[in-house]
């Protein structure tokens, strides 16, 4: 089965600091997905950023970016420029490609991030 | 493009009471995946429905049920109400298609509370 693990229950950065949350995740599939949602206070879940494991080149989008380690089964994510909308939880998630319980996400606890003025 | 939509966003129930939670699918969409999200944790999966029918299930009891209609809506039924079933529901839709990268979508969700 497949676990994922966030090991930083909190954190908190100052205003246009950048900031790195950490992931790691276990399985034995070699084609899968990785992301990163958001849930600020509404309680809304946005997509922040996806990895597919076939790619060796990192996401990015915008002040967004992942280092992708494959092989150490990691998966952060880095927030650059930190605003304080980027305050919220965050939350790793994997999915494995197609198959037996493909399309399902499995999350990690989250790490709530604290952007201060 | 219209997101996903769920309703209510608020319920209150007793122990032993039914309850339906509706979803509605991003436009586009047609795959709608249900997520259970106690306080202070992770979202589990409860289950997957494509094409009208049940597309994998996580660890959750038969007094969990759902329906998915032609228009990629669903319906989260929950039985027998427990204490513990209190909690956020998400619905999450995605575009099933022939491989490919499967994101998904989440809509706001509906806090139960069980009394």
């Amino acid at each position: 089965a497949q676990t994922v693990t966030q090991s930083q229950p909190e954190m908190s950065v100052q205003e246009a600091e950048t900031v790195t949350l950490s992931c790691t995740y276990d399985t034995s599939e070699n084609n899968y997905y990785l992301f990163w949602y958001k849930q600020p206070p509404s309680r809304q879940m946005i997509l922040v950023i996806r990895q597919e494991a076939y790619k060796q080149q990192n996401a990015t989008e915008n002040r967004f970016s992942v280092n992708f380690q494959k092989a150490a089964k990691s998966f952060s994510l880095k927030i650059s420029d930190s605003q304080l909308g980027d305050t919220a939880m965050y939350f790793c998630a994997f999915m494995k490609h197609g198959g037996n319980q493909g399309g399902k996400l499995i999350f990690g606890q989250g790490t709530e991030l604290s952007v201060k003025p | 493009e219209t997101g996903v939509t769920q309703s209510p966003t608020h319920l209150i129930k007793t122990r032993g009471q039914q309850v339906t939670l509706r979803c509605s699918s991003q436009s586009g969409h047609n795959t709608v995946s249900w997520y259970q999200q106690a306080l202070g944790q992770g979202p589990q999966f409860i289950f997957q429905y494509y094409r009208e029918e049940e597309n994998g299930r996580g660890n959750f009891p038969p007094r969990f049920s759902g329906l998915q209609f032609p228009n990629y809506s669903s319906e989260l039924n929950v039985n027998a109400l427990e204490l513990d079933d209190s909690a956020l529901y998400l619905c999450a839709s995605s575009l099933h298609g022939s491989g490919g990268l499967r994101t998904q979508y989440f809509g706001p969700g509906t806090r139960l509370l069980v009394l």
